[in-house]
Order: C-alpha cells, then sequence, then structure tokens
C-alpha cells in the first residue's frame, strides 16, 4: 500500500517570504502522480499543482513550484513571495495509475497546517 | 456553471439511523469517488466508481453503502453499523476517459451524530 508522510504539522511565516513544505510517498509503482491540495477554512480543497512521476521537470505555477526527487521519493512544495490568502492546509496526495488507464482513489497525507503572518 | 455539488452542507443523525449524502456533477465525468475527513487526518477514500453501476471500496468502507444509477450521481449511505461517523464527507470527480488525471471536489457534507 502507498503511503503520504507530510512531517510538519504547522508552519508559519511572514508575509513575503518563502516558505517549503514537505512531502515523502512509499510505492513500489512507476507510475502515479502527485499533487499539492489546498484546503483555506472554506474546507473547499483546491489543486495547487500537479506532477506526473515519468516527468523530470518539476512542475511550477505562478508562485507555486515543486522539487520533485524521484529517487528519494520527495515531493516538496515552494510557495514564493507568499500572501495572507495563503493561510491554508496544504495536502499532499498520491494516486497510483493503472496500466490500462484510470486508477483508484487518492492516498493523502496528513497535512500542513501554514500560516501567513502580516 | 459546471462544477460538483453536495447536499446537505450539514446534517445531523441520531444513533441508529441511516443517511444519505448527495453528491452531483455535470462535468461529464466518468469516475467519481467519497473521501471521509476526521480533525487533523488526511481523507481517507471510502468508495469510489468508474462507470455507472459499478463501484469498489476504498480503505474505509465498513458502515457505508453507495450506488451509482446514472452517471452525474453518486450517493452515500452512512449506515448505523457506522460506529463513529461524525466527520467532514468530501464527493469527488475526474475523467479519466478524457484524459484528466485531476480530481475534482465538491464543497463537502459536516455529518454530526447527536
Amino acid at each position: 500500500a502507498q503511503t503520504v508522510t507530510q512531517s510538519q504539522p504547522e508552519m508559519s511565516v511572514q508575509e513575503a517570504e518563502t516558505v517549503t513544505l514537505s512531502c515523502t510517498y512509499d510505492t513500489s509503482e512507476s507510475n502515479y502522480y502527485l499533487f499539492w491540495y489546498k484546503q483555506p477554512p472554506s474546507r473547499q480543497m483546491i489543486l495547487v499543482i500537479r506532477q506526473e512521476a515519468y516527468k523530470q521537470q518539476n512542475a511550477t505555477e505562478n508562485r507555486f513550484s515543486v522539487n520533485f526527487q524521484k529517487a528519494a521519493k520527495s515531493f516538496s512544495l515552494k510557495i514564493s513571495d507568499s500572501q495572507l490568502g495563503d493561510t491554508a492546509m496544504y495536502f499532499c496526495a498520491f494516486i497510483q495509475m493503472y496500466s490500462g488507464g484510470g486508477a483508484d482513489g487518492l492516498t493523502f497525507g496528513k497535512g500542513t497546517h501554514l500560516i501567513i503572518q502580516p | 456553471d459546471g462544477g460538483i455539488t453536495q447536499s446537505p452542507k450539514y446534517l445531523f443523525r441520531k444513533e441508529g439511523q441511516n443517511v444519505t449524502l448527495s453528491c452531483e456533477q455535470n462535468l461529464n465525468h466518468d469516475a467519481m469517488y467519497w473521501y471521509r475527513q476526521d480533525p487533523g487526518q488526511g481523507l481517507r477514500l471510502i468508495y469510489y466508481s468508474q462507470i455507472v453501476n459499478d463501484f469498489q471500496k476504498g480503505d474505509i468502507a465498513e458502515g457505508y453503502s453507495v450506488s451509482r444509477e446514472k452517471k452525474e450521481s453518486f450517493p452515500l449511505t452512512v449506515t448505523s453499523a457506522q460506529k463513529n461517523p461524525t466527520a467532514f464527507y468530501l464527493c469527488a470527480s475526474t475523467d479519466w476517459v478524457g484524459g484528466t488525471d485531476t480530481q475534482y471536489f465538491g464543497p463537502g457534507t459536516r455529518l454530526t451524530v447527536l
């Protein structure tokens, strides 16, 4: 079974600083995807960024980028120029793809509560 | 607007009662999922369905049941056999056939057992 570990239950940084959230995962398979989801106080799950395991290039989305280290099974999220609206729970998630397409459900870490201080 | 809707937003249940949580999507997605979220925990998979009239158990299916009679609907029933049902429930969908690997989530239902 796959597992996802987020070792930082809570982090706090000042507005405009850069922050990195850690995530490690465990799998013996090779065809998978990794995601970071954001859950603000509204509790709506919002996709932040995704990474295909077969791609070596790290994904980026505006101020958000990942450091994907496949051999180390590490998938950290970097938030640059942090903003007050970035305050939320952040979940790392993994999904194993079937060889013929499709997949089971996502496996989530327990989350990191990120607080951006003004 | 296209999206995923869940109802009700808040639900209260007495012990021993079955309750059904609604999940509807108009995204034409084939696959739908139910997750449970407890305080301080990530989401855990309850059930999922890749196509109509077919569904599979997830990691914590005991005490829950589902149906998938229509592509756009995937209701979840929390039965009296679920010993600790108070939690936040999230529904998601994705379109594997269309090449989408990302799951999109509804706004959730907060279930409280009185």
